[in-house]
C-alpha cells in the first residue's frame, strides 16, 4: 500500500501569512493527488484535485503543486476561515485510496 | 444543490450488524461512482468501499472485505453499506462521498460529502 506522509502535523500562522503544507508518497503517484480541508464537526471539502487543479468554488489563494512523490498545498494569504485541518489523498492505486494523517493549521 | 444525507448509525455490540444508508439529491445519481469513507481520531480518514455508477463494480479496503457490502439503488437515489461482524476498531464516523466520474479509476476524488453518521461498536 502507498503511504502518505504530511508535514508538518500542525502549524501556527497568522492571518495574511503564506503557508505551505507538504505531502510525500511512499512511491511515485504521478499527479494523482488530491487535497481536502476539514473544519471541526464538518465533512472534508475538496480543494485541489490532480495535484494542481482548483475545485470549482475554491478561492484562488489555494494552490497545489508537485508530481511523483512530493506535493505541496499553498495558501497565499491566510484568511480567518482557512484555519482547519488539511488532508492529502492519493488516487493512483485502485482502489486503495489512502489519505495523509492531516495537518492542523492553527491561529498564531 | 448536491446533498448527501447518511443515516443508520448507532451503538452496536461487537459481532453485530448495521446498515448505513445515504440519500442523494441534486444530481443524476446513477452517473457517478460513490464511496464510503470513515474517520477516527486515531487513524484519521480511511477509505472503506466504492461502487460504480451502474452498481456493477464494487471495491473494498483489504481489511474489510468479506464483512462489509456496498450497494446502490439508482431508482431511489440511495447508497447503502451493510456492515456485519462489527469490531471495536470499526467505531468511526462514516461518510458517504460522491465522485465526479461514473467509474472507480485513477484520479478518483471525493467532490461532495455527507455530514456523516457515527457508528459505535461497544459492549
Amino acid at each position: 500500500d502507498i503511504q502518505m506522509t504530511q508535514s508538518p502535523s500542525s502549524l501556527s500562522a497568522s492571518v495574511g501569512d503564506r503557508v505551505s503544507i507538504t505531502c510525500r508518497a511512499s512511491q511515485d503517484i504521478s499527479s494523482y493527488l488530491n487535497w481536502y480541508q476539514q473544519k471541526p464537526g464538518k465533512a472534508p471539502k475538496l480543494l485541489i484535485y490532480a495535484a494542481s487543479s482548483l475545485q470549482s468554488g475554491v478561492p484562488s489563494r489555494f494552490s497545489g503543486s508537485g508530481s511523483g512523490t512530493d506535493f505541496t498545498l499553498t495558501i497565499s494569504s491566510l484568511q480567518p476561515e482557512d484555519f482547519a485541518t488539511y488532508y492529502c489523498q492519493q488516487s493512483y492505486t485502485i482502489p486503495a485510496f489512502s489519505f495523509g494523517q492531516g495537518t492542523k493549521l492553527e491561529i498564531k | 444543490e448536491v446533498q448527501l444525507l447518511e443515516s443508520g448509525g448507532g451503538l452496536v455490540r461487537p459481532g453485530g450488524s448495521l446498515r448505513l444508508s445515504c440519500a442523494a439529491s441534486g444530481f443524476t445519481f446513477s452517473n457517478y461512482a460513490m464511496s464510503w469513507v470513515r474517520q477516527t481520531p486515531e487513524k484519521g480518514l480511511e477509505w472503506v468501499s466504492a461502487i460504480g455508477g451502474g452498481g456493477g463494480s464494487t471495491f473494498y479496503a483489504d481489511s474489510l472485505r468479506g464483512r462489509f457490502t456496498i450497494s446502490r439503488d439508482n431508482s431511489k437515489n440511495t447508497l447503502s453499506l451493510q456492515m456485519n461482524g462489527l469490531r471495536a476498531e470499526d467505531t468511526a464516523i462514516y461518510y458517504c462521498a460522491k465522485t465526479p466520474r461514473p467509474t472507480v479509476t485513477k484520479g478518483y476524488c471525493f467532490d461532495f460529502w455527507g455530514q456523516g453518521t457515527l457508528v459505535t461498536v461497544s459492549s
